[in-house]
């Protein structure tokens, strides 16, 4: 089944503890993403990877880190997480350069981060 | 800066009913339009699309409408039934495979 896999589903840390969320894919898809969702404020990109050894700020990448080291593989990483950075977190992967919209995205389905 | 805006936090009708949910966005880059339904403990799923050459885009009982002067877009569910209720969020693109940015979503409560 094609997938987005991400561990774990619920974290509960405290401050400044260094965590890593973990996304995998089997699609091989060359473009995976990393959303975080807040009330009001909808998802909003955090980092993005076009492809292996290639990746991006979003735009709320502060307090964050990615790597790319394999196609499949794109983990989250919190070196010193805080309060704020409480959240529902979402990785996504889709083909890259497509012009078939109805491709979109592939979301997993989520991770609940707490930061006390 | 919110470039992608749904206004409405919530939403409820009647089964059988048209629910029309909608959004407004600034950036007049944006050319593709996505609108994705979200389950609690789901990540989101891609429902429609259109891109700003079309006006309208129908799938079963999901439309989705642009109107591109007045930087608008809607999605009208008919009938709606009690499984559609769920976060619903827009989202726009400037390229056809380039980054989404989302609205705030609308929650749909289709009551029996």
């Amino acid at each position: 089944e094609a997938q987005v896999t991400q561990n774990p589903r619920y974290l509960i840390t405290v401050t400044g503890k260094k965590l890593t969320v973990t996304c995998s894919q089997n699609m091989n898809h060359e473009y995976m993403s990393w959303y975080r969702q807040d009330p009001g404020l909808g998802l909003r990109q955090i980092y993005y990877s076009m492809n292996v050894e290639v990746t991006d700020k979003g735009d709320v990448p502060e307090g964050y880190k990615v790597s790319r080291k394999e196609k499949r593989n794109f983990p989250l990483i919190l070196e010193s997480p805080s309060p704020n950075q409480t959240s529902l977190y979402f990785c996504a992967s889709r083909v890259l350069g497509t012009g078939n919209l109805n491709y979109g995205y592939t979301f997993g389905s989520g991770t609940r981060l707490t930061v006390v | 800066d919110q470039q992608v805006k749904q206004n409405s936090p919530s939403l409820s009708v009647q089964e059988g009913r048209i629910s029309i949910l909608n959004c407004d966005y600034t950036n007049s880059m944006f050319d593709y339009f996505l609108w994705y339904k979200k389950y609690p403990a789901e990540g989101p799923t891609f429902l429609i699309s259109i891109s700003s050459i079309k006006d309208k885009n129908e799938d079963g009982r999901f439309t989705v409408f642009l109107n591109k002067s007045a930087k608008h877009l809607s999605l009208h569910i008919v009938p709606s039934q009690p499984g559609d209720s769920a976060v619903y969020f827009c989202a726009a693109q400037r390229t056809s495979y380039g980054k989404l940015t989302f609205g705030q979503g609308t929650i749909l409560t289709v009551h029996p």
